[in-house]
């Protein structure tokens, strides 16, 4: 099955320094895409990268995307406290209805 | 800016009792998206729903579940007979058509079920 999984699991930062998450998984994807959620709430669409891109800027946001390794990481330069939440990344298979299947997530928390 | 909203917040429900969750879509979408998370798991696809029906769903949603778009603005989500292992956060989600660039889709900020 098409899976997402995250690494790392948990990420514990200092606010001002950059957080790097990884994602990776398994089969031919449409796209992937990057959400925020906070605590028990619902979930926030981050930035999306096509499968013929390799790299995206959005503010303190880049994504890359490496389709021969299935994997992809988010990097969010210069952290806040506000940014403490958990990112998930999605993907959308090549056939399908556009429905994403999320990886297990990273919960990150940035220091004041 | 539209956003998709949902009712209730929190359903707390008996085991063997139905119940229906309901979401408004932002107004111009097309595609309609049910997703859950159990506590302290990853989202998980339930059922995508394009052109007044279903056109993808998972393994979990078995016959127990069902949905509707009963007029142009709701779309529900019905659980004929919950279990204890329904318990879990819902989010509805929607997206508007490919056509127009929109592949992101926009969550509802969810639907806590409590079976007891």
């Amino acid at each position: 099955s098409q899976q997402g999984e995250e690494d790392p699991q948990a990420l514990s930062i200092q606010e001002g320094e950059n957080a790097t998450m990884n994602c990776s998984y398994k089969t031919s994807i449409n796209n992937l895409q990057w959400y925020r959620q906070n605590s028990g709430r619902g979930l926030v669409h981050l930035i999306l990268i096509r499968s013929n891109e390799r790299e995206k800027h959005s503010g303190r946001l880049r994504v890359t995307l490496d389709t021969s390794k299935k994997s992809s990481s988010l990097l969010i330069t210069a952290s806040r406290a506000a940014d403490t939440a958990s990112y998930f990344c999605a993907t959308v298979a090549m056939d399908s209805s556009y429905k994403l299947i999320f990886g297990s997530g990273t919960r990150l928390l940035v220091r004041p | 800016e539209p956003e998709v909203t949902q009712t209730p917040s929190h359903q707390v429900t008996q085991m063997g009792q139905e119940v229906i969750l309901r979401c408004v879509p932002i107004s111009n979408h097309l595609y309609f998206y049910w997703y859950r998370q159990i506590l302290g798991q990853k989202v998980e696809f339930l059922v995508s729903f394009y052109n007044n029906e279903i056109s993808e769903k998972s393994e979990i949603f078995d016959d127990q579940f069902s949905v509707e778009r009963p007029d142009g603005s709701n779309f529900t989500l019905k659980i004929r007979s919950t279990k204890l292992e329904d318990s879990a956060m819902y989010f509805c989600a929607s997206k508007s058509p490919p056509w127009t660039g929109g592949y992101e889709q926009y969550f509802g900020p969810g639907t806590r079920l409590t079976v007891t």
